[in-house]
């Protein structure tokens, strides 16, 4: 069963870090491209980033564009999204998301940690 | 990158059809034939239901179905069933290389 497990979410002070990290398990995590996606409170969804099954390419949202770094660890099955410079409309449940090989679709979705960017 | 538009809500009687749609753009839904449908539950995390315009994964329900003309796709539910109620959201592949997500429609069966 395919399952994805985020973390690292929380309550973070305006122009703070996080570090959001995903947790995946039954597939082969090094197969497939992994992506962020984001949902404000009672707002639809966003596109945050992605990268591709190596590593070598990442995909970035403009809205989090030169703050928000993707990154992977194959031998760990890791997926991370480390977040700077936060904002009060970063605030959001944040998913982790499998790439639906090829297809440019996202086929399975984590559960979703909680960001919260406030005084 | 703007968002698709859909419609904020739809309803429908059990056992109608409805259908939404999802409008962009020719550089996201008009440019590649990669439209996704997913829905979503209150609280609980999407699910895919639509990929490639056309295609469900397996174990969706067939009462599901989509197309797509000229820069606005469209998904069909048909049957409506009380389980339906839900938010659903439309996703397009850009010519930017990146994802787009449409606002949402809330359907409500009646």
């Amino acid at each position: 069963e395919v399952q994805l497990v985020e973390s690292g979410g929380g309550l973070v002070q305006p122009g703070g870090s996080l570090r959001l990290s995903c947790s995946p398990s039954g597939f082969i995590f090094s197969d497939y491209a992994m992506h962020w996606v984001r949902q404000a409170p009672g707002k639809g969804l966003e596109y945050v980033s992605g990268i591709n099954d190596y590593g070598s390419r990442t995909h970035y949202a403009d809205s989090i564009r030169d703050r928000f770094t993707i990154s992977r660890d194959n031998s760990k099955s890791t997926v991370s999204l480390q977040m700077t410079s936060l904002r009060p409309e970063d605030t959001a449940v944040y998913y982790c998301v499998r790439d639906l090989r090829g297809r440019y679709s996202f086929d399975f979705w984590g559960q979703g940690t909680l960001v919260t960017v406030s005084s | 990158q703007s968002a698709l538009t859909q419609p904020a809500s739809v309803s429908g009687s059990p056992g109608q059809s409805i259908t939404i749609s999802c409008t962009g753009t020719s550089s996201d839904v008009g440019a590649y034939n990669y439209v996704s449908w997913s829905q979503q539950h209150p609280g609980k995390a999407p699910k895919l239901l639509i990929y490639d315009v056309t295609n469900r994964p397996s174990g969706v329900s067939d009462r599901f179905s989509a197309s797509k003309s000229d820069n606005t796709a469209f998904l069909t539910i048909s049957g409506l069933q009380a389980e339906d109620e839900a938010h659903y959201y439309c996703s397009s592949y850009t010519t930017s290389s990146n994802w787009v997500f449409g606002g949402g429609t809330k359907v409500t069966v009646l």
